[in-house]
C-alpha cells in the first residue's frame, strides 16, 4: 500500500517563475492537507482540501498561492511569481476521514523548493 | 503567536536511559495531541496521540502524558535507542478545525 506521494522531491526556480507541487494521497484517502516548513521552524498549516473543494485555506498567503484537488489526479499546490522567501519544504498529508482524529494524517516525503 | 511550544531545541540522552520531550500549548480548544518523528529529508511519521479525555497513552516504548490543567504534554521514550535520534514534533488539533498546529521540534540525540 503506497504512502503519500509527492513530486518533485526537489524543485529549483528563479524569482518570478511558477512552482507546481503535486501530491497523490494514500489510496482510499479523500482529504488532503498542505503544510510548509521554513528553516528552523515547525510545520505550518496552509490548506485543507477534499475532492473538488477547498475546506479551509486559512493558512494560505493571500496572493500568489493556490491549491486544488480535482476529481481525478493529484492535488496541486501552485505558487506564482516565486520569491526567495518561498524557499521551504512543502509537505502534503492525507487522511481517510474527517473528524477529531489527527493521527490519521499521514505525511508525504515533502518537496524542497529553492528559489534562486 | 505560538500556540504550541517546544522549549528545548535539543536533547541528548544515553542509550538505554529515558528520553523526556516536553510540549506546552495555549489554546484550550485543542482536544487531541500528537507526536511525530522526523528524519532529515523525510516527512513526519506519526508516533502516538492522545485525546483530551485521557491523561496517558502508551504504545510500546513510547508513552504520552497530558496535563490539561497545566496545558502540558510530554513524550517518554524508554529505553532510548540510537535509532530514536531524530527531530520530534508535538502537534495539536481540534476546536472544530482539521488543521494541526505544530511546535518547532526537539532534536533528540541518543548516544550509544
Amino acid at each position: 500500500n503506497a504512502g503519500v506521494m509527492q513530486n518533485p522531491r526537489h524543485l529549483v526556480r528563479r524569482r518570478g517563475q511558477e512552482a507546481r507541487l503535486r501530491c497523490s494521497p494514500m489510496k482510499g484517502h479523500s482529504h488532503v492537507y498542505w503544510y510548509r516548513q521554513l528553516p528552523e521552524e515547525g510545520l505550518k498549516f496552509m490548506v485543507y482540501l477534499q475532492k473538488e473543494n477547498i475546506i479551509d485555506e486559512s493558512g494560505m498567503p493571500k496572493e500568489r498561492f493556490s491549491a486544488e484537488f480535482p476529481k481525478e489526479g493529484p492535488s496541486i499546490l501552485r505558487i506564482q511569481q516565486v520569491v526567495r522567501g518561498d524557499s521551504a519544504a512543502y509537505f502534503c498529508a492525507s487522511s481517510p476521514t474527517s473528524g477529531p482524529r489527527g493521527d490519521t494524517q499521514y505525511f508525504g516525503p515533502g518537496t524542497r523548493l529553492t528559489v534562486l | 503567536d505560538q500556540q504550541v511550544k517546544q522549549n528545548s531545541p535539543s536533547l541528548s540522552v544515553q542509550e538505554g536511559r529515558i528520553s523526556i520531550l516536553n510540549c506546552d500549548y495555549t489554546n484550550s480548544m485543542f482536544d487531541y495531541f500528537l507526536w511525530y518523528k522526523k528524519y532529515p529529508a523525510e516527512g513526519p511519521t506519526f508516533l502516538i496521540s492522545i485525546s483530551s479525555i485521557k491523561d496517558k497513552n502508551e504504545d510500546g516504548r513510547f508513552t504520552v502524558f497530558l496535563n490539561k490543567s497545566a496545558k502540558h504534554l510530554s513524550l517518554h521514550i524508554v529505553p532510548s535507542q540510537p535509532g530514536d535520534s531524530a527531530v520530534y514534533f508535538c502537534a495539536a488539533g481540534g476546536g472544530g478545525s482539521e488543521k494541526l498546529v505544530f511546535g518547532k521540534g526537539t532534536k533528540l540525540t541518543v548516544n550509544p
